[in-house]
Protein backbone atom coordinates (compact mmCIF):
# COMPACT_ATOMS: atom_id res chain seq x y z
CA UNK A 1 0.00 0.00 0.00
CA UNK A 2 1.67 3.37 -1.05
CA UNK A 3 1.59 6.57 1.04
CA UNK A 4 0.21 8.20 -2.18
CA UNK A 5 -2.87 6.66 -3.98
CA UNK A 6 -2.85 6.85 -8.16
CA UNK A 7 -5.04 5.05 -9.92
CA UNK A 8 -3.73 2.06 -10.95
CA UNK A 9 -4.76 2.36 -14.73
CA UNK A 10 -5.89 5.30 -17.17
CA UNK A 11 -6.62 5.31 -20.56
CA UNK A 12 -7.76 7.45 -23.80
CA UNK A 13 -7.84 7.55 -27.66
CA UNK A 14 -5.12 9.86 -29.42
CA UNK A 15 -5.43 13.87 -28.93
CA UNK A 16 -7.82 13.26 -26.25
CA UNK A 17 -6.49 14.64 -22.31
CA UNK A 18 -6.33 12.63 -19.86
CA UNK A 19 -5.66 13.30 -16.42
CA UNK A 20 -3.93 11.37 -13.40
CA UNK A 21 -4.78 11.92 -9.63
CA UNK A 22 -2.44 11.72 -6.51
CA UNK A 23 -3.56 11.76 -3.16
CA UNK A 24 -1.42 12.69 -0.09
CA UNK A 25 -1.85 13.33 3.15
CA UNK A 26 -0.81 16.76 5.17
CA UNK A 27 2.68 15.09 6.32
CA UNK A 28 3.62 14.78 2.48
CA UNK A 29 1.84 16.84 -0.78
CA UNK A 30 0.49 19.05 1.36
CA UNK A 31 3.37 20.29 3.10
CA UNK A 32 5.46 19.89 0.13
CA UNK A 33 5.83 20.28 -3.55
CA UNK A 34 4.97 17.49 -5.82
CA UNK A 35 6.99 15.69 -8.60
CA UNK A 36 6.06 13.53 -11.54
CA UNK A 37 7.45 11.00 -13.29
CA UNK A 38 7.41 8.79 -16.30
CA UNK A 39 8.84 5.27 -16.05
CA UNK A 40 8.99 2.95 -19.22
CA UNK A 41 9.88 -0.44 -17.47
CA UNK A 42 13.38 -1.65 -18.55
CA UNK A 43 14.49 2.74 -19.12
CA UNK A 44 15.06 5.10 -17.11
CA UNK A 45 12.61 6.97 -14.99
CA UNK A 46 12.21 10.51 -15.96
CA UNK A 47 10.84 13.76 -14.59
CA UNK A 48 8.13 15.45 -15.94
CA UNK A 49 7.00 17.58 -13.92
CA UNK A 50 8.86 19.22 -10.47
CA UNK A 51 7.24 21.53 -8.00
CA UNK A 52 3.75 20.88 -8.56
CA UNK A 53 4.12 22.55 -12.06
CA UNK A 54 7.30 23.28 -13.39
CA UNK A 55 8.66 21.27 -16.44
CA UNK A 56 12.29 20.49 -17.22
CA UNK A 57 13.28 21.74 -20.37
CA UNK A 58 12.80 19.02 -23.16
CA UNK A 59 9.20 18.17 -22.05
CA UNK A 60 6.15 18.96 -23.96
CA UNK A 61 3.82 21.84 -22.60
CA UNK A 62 1.47 18.89 -23.24
CA UNK A 63 1.83 17.83 -19.63
CA UNK A 64 0.61 20.28 -16.72
CA UNK A 65 0.73 19.79 -13.12
CA UNK A 66 -1.31 20.70 -10.58
CA UNK A 67 -1.56 21.00 -6.48
CA UNK A 68 -4.58 21.37 -4.29
CA UNK A 69 -4.44 20.49 -0.36
CA UNK A 70 -3.43 17.29 -0.13
CA UNK A 71 -4.00 16.29 -3.68
CA UNK A 72 -2.32 16.71 -6.95
CA UNK A 73 -2.71 16.08 -10.60
CA UNK A 74 -0.33 15.26 -13.97
CA UNK A 75 -2.45 16.40 -17.10
CA UNK A 76 -1.20 15.13 -20.39
CA UNK A 77 -3.01 16.92 -23.65
CA UNK A 78 -2.65 15.86 -27.13
CA UNK A 79 -2.44 12.40 -26.22
CA UNK A 80 -0.30 10.61 -28.55
CA UNK A 81 1.04 6.93 -28.58
CA UNK A 82 4.74 7.41 -27.13
CA UNK A 83 2.56 8.66 -23.86
CA UNK A 84 1.91 5.26 -23.22
CA UNK A 85 4.00 4.49 -19.87
CA UNK A 86 3.62 4.10 -16.15
CA UNK A 87 3.60 7.50 -14.16
CA UNK A 88 4.46 8.24 -10.84
CA UNK A 89 3.87 10.93 -8.04
CA UNK A 90 6.10 12.00 -5.33
CA UNK A 91 6.58 14.02 -2.44
CA UNK A 92 8.42 14.16 0.71
CA UNK A 93 6.87 13.07 3.88
CA UNK A 94 7.62 14.71 7.16
CA UNK A 95 6.30 12.10 9.33
CA UNK A 96 8.78 9.16 7.35
CA UNK A 97 11.85 11.56 6.65
CA UNK A 98 11.51 10.55 3.35
CA UNK A 99 10.18 10.42 -0.09
CA UNK A 100 7.42 8.58 -0.98
CA UNK A 101 6.04 6.89 -4.43
CA UNK A 102 2.36 6.99 -5.36
CA UNK A 103 1.90 3.36 -6.78
CA UNK A 104 1.97 4.26 -10.22
CA UNK A 105 -0.59 4.79 -12.98
CA UNK A 106 -0.70 2.63 -16.49
CA UNK A 107 -1.20 4.59 -19.27
CA UNK A 108 -3.08 3.00 -22.24
CA UNK A 109 -3.77 4.97 -25.28
CA UNK A 110 -6.23 3.34 -27.13
CA UNK B 1 26.32 15.29 -20.75
CA UNK B 2 25.20 14.51 -16.93
CA UNK B 3 25.02 10.58 -16.57
CA UNK B 4 24.31 8.33 -13.70
CA UNK B 5 26.04 4.51 -13.95
CA UNK B 6 24.93 1.86 -11.70
CA UNK B 7 26.85 -1.34 -10.96
CA UNK B 8 27.49 -4.05 -8.33
CA UNK B 9 23.92 -5.82 -8.78
CA UNK B 10 23.69 -9.72 -9.04
CA UNK B 11 22.82 -12.22 -7.17
CA UNK B 12 22.66 -12.52 -3.32
CA UNK B 13 21.69 -14.90 -0.80
CA UNK B 14 19.07 -14.40 1.75
CA UNK B 15 21.05 -12.77 5.01
CA UNK B 16 23.66 -12.00 2.42
CA UNK B 17 25.44 -8.84 1.56
CA UNK B 18 25.65 -6.63 -1.94
CA UNK B 19 27.40 -3.53 -2.97
CA UNK B 20 26.06 -1.42 -5.44
CA UNK B 21 28.00 1.61 -6.91
CA UNK B 22 26.71 4.74 -8.64
CA UNK B 23 29.32 6.65 -10.32
CA UNK B 24 28.46 10.24 -11.98
CA UNK B 25 29.67 12.37 -14.69
CA UNK B 26 28.83 15.64 -15.93
CA UNK B 27 28.13 17.96 -13.07
CA UNK B 28 29.62 19.22 -10.14
CA UNK B 29 28.97 15.47 -7.55
CA UNK B 30 29.47 17.43 -4.10
CA UNK B 31 26.53 19.90 -5.31
CA UNK B 32 23.40 17.56 -5.37
CA UNK B 33 21.76 15.38 -3.12
CA UNK B 34 21.99 11.66 -4.28
CA UNK B 35 19.19 9.07 -3.47
CA UNK B 36 18.36 5.32 -4.37
CA UNK B 37 15.46 3.99 -5.67
CA UNK B 38 13.95 0.68 -6.80
CA UNK B 39 11.65 -1.16 -8.16
CA UNK B 40 10.25 -5.13 -7.37
CA UNK B 41 9.44 -6.88 -9.85
CA UNK B 42 5.83 -6.15 -11.28
CA UNK B 43 5.95 -3.25 -8.57
CA UNK B 44 6.29 0.99 -8.77
CA UNK B 45 9.24 2.72 -7.64
CA UNK B 46 10.42 2.40 -3.80
CA UNK B 47 12.74 5.24 -2.76
CA UNK B 48 15.00 3.73 -0.40
CA UNK B 49 18.23 6.30 0.61
CA UNK B 50 19.23 10.02 0.30
CA UNK B 51 22.57 11.38 1.13
CA UNK B 52 23.64 14.83 1.20
CA UNK B 53 26.08 16.83 -0.98
CA UNK B 54 29.04 16.81 1.77
CA UNK B 55 27.78 13.16 2.83
CA UNK B 56 27.25 14.30 5.89
CA UNK B 57 23.56 13.97 6.39
CA UNK B 58 20.98 10.49 5.34
CA UNK B 59 17.91 9.12 5.65
CA UNK B 60 16.52 5.82 4.82
CA UNK B 61 13.33 4.03 3.97
CA UNK B 62 11.60 2.08 7.50
CA UNK B 63 12.34 -0.90 5.39
CA UNK B 64 15.75 -0.74 4.73
CA UNK B 65 16.83 0.89 8.01
CA UNK B 66 19.29 -0.93 9.76
CA UNK B 67 20.44 -2.99 7.35
CA UNK B 68 21.45 -0.83 4.55
CA UNK B 69 24.00 1.99 4.22
CA UNK B 70 24.42 4.63 1.72
CA UNK B 71 27.66 6.59 0.95
CA UNK B 72 29.68 8.62 -1.29
CA UNK B 73 33.23 9.53 -2.25
CA UNK B 74 33.04 13.10 -3.84
CA UNK B 75 36.48 12.32 -4.90
CA UNK B 76 35.83 9.66 -7.21
CA UNK B 77 32.33 11.00 -8.51
CA UNK B 78 30.51 7.74 -7.09
CA UNK B 79 27.59 7.10 -4.02
CA UNK B 80 27.35 3.26 -3.10
CA UNK B 81 24.94 1.48 -1.34
CA UNK B 82 25.91 -1.55 1.24
CA UNK B 83 23.14 -3.79 1.75
CA UNK B 84 23.59 -6.42 4.19
CA UNK B 85 21.07 -9.06 5.64
CA UNK B 86 19.55 -9.48 2.30
CA UNK B 87 15.86 -10.25 2.53
CA UNK B 88 13.57 -11.92 -0.51
CA UNK B 89 11.81 -8.46 -0.87
CA UNK B 90 15.24 -6.54 -1.58
CA UNK B 91 15.12 -8.14 -5.06
CA UNK B 92 14.39 -5.14 -7.47
CA UNK B 93 16.23 -3.30 -9.91
CA UNK B 94 18.34 -0.29 -7.66
CA UNK B 95 18.42 3.38 -10.19
CA UNK B 96 20.68 5.97 -8.77
CA UNK B 97 18.74 9.51 -8.72
CA UNK B 98 20.21 12.74 -8.38
CA UNK B 99 18.62 15.80 -7.02
CA UNK B 100 17.81 19.41 -8.54
CA UNK B 101 19.70 20.93 -6.08
CA UNK B 102 21.77 20.69 -2.41
CA UNK B 103 18.10 20.32 -0.83
CA UNK B 104 16.17 16.81 0.37
CA UNK B 105 12.65 18.35 -1.07
CA UNK B 106 14.34 18.51 -4.49
CA UNK B 107 12.84 16.38 -7.62
CA UNK B 108 15.44 13.43 -9.26
CA UNK B 109 16.11 15.14 -12.32
CA UNK B 110 18.56 12.65 -13.32
CA UNK B 111 18.40 8.76 -13.15
CA UNK B 112 20.39 5.96 -13.79
CA UNK B 113 19.82 2.30 -16.07
CA UNK B 114 19.51 0.69 -12.78
CA UNK B 115 21.33 -2.55 -11.70
CA UNK B 116 19.03 -5.81 -10.88
CA UNK B 117 20.17 -7.12 -7.37
CA UNK B 118 18.50 -10.95 -7.27
CA UNK B 119 17.87 -12.29 -3.92
CA UNK B 120 17.20 -16.41 -3.10
CA UNK B 121 17.53 -19.14 -0.59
Amino acid sequence: QSVLTQPPWASATPGQTVTISCSGSSSNIGSHTVNWYLHLPGTAPRLLIYSNTQRPSGVPDRFSGSKSGPSASLAISGLQSEDEADYYCAAWDDSLNGWVFGGGTKLTVL
Amino acid sequence: EVQLVESGGGLAQIGGSLGLSCAASGFTFDHFAVSWVRQAPGKGLEWVSIISGAGLSTYYADSVKGRFTISRDNYRNTMYLQMNSLRAEDAAVYYCAKSRSSSWFSAFDMWGQGTLVTVSS
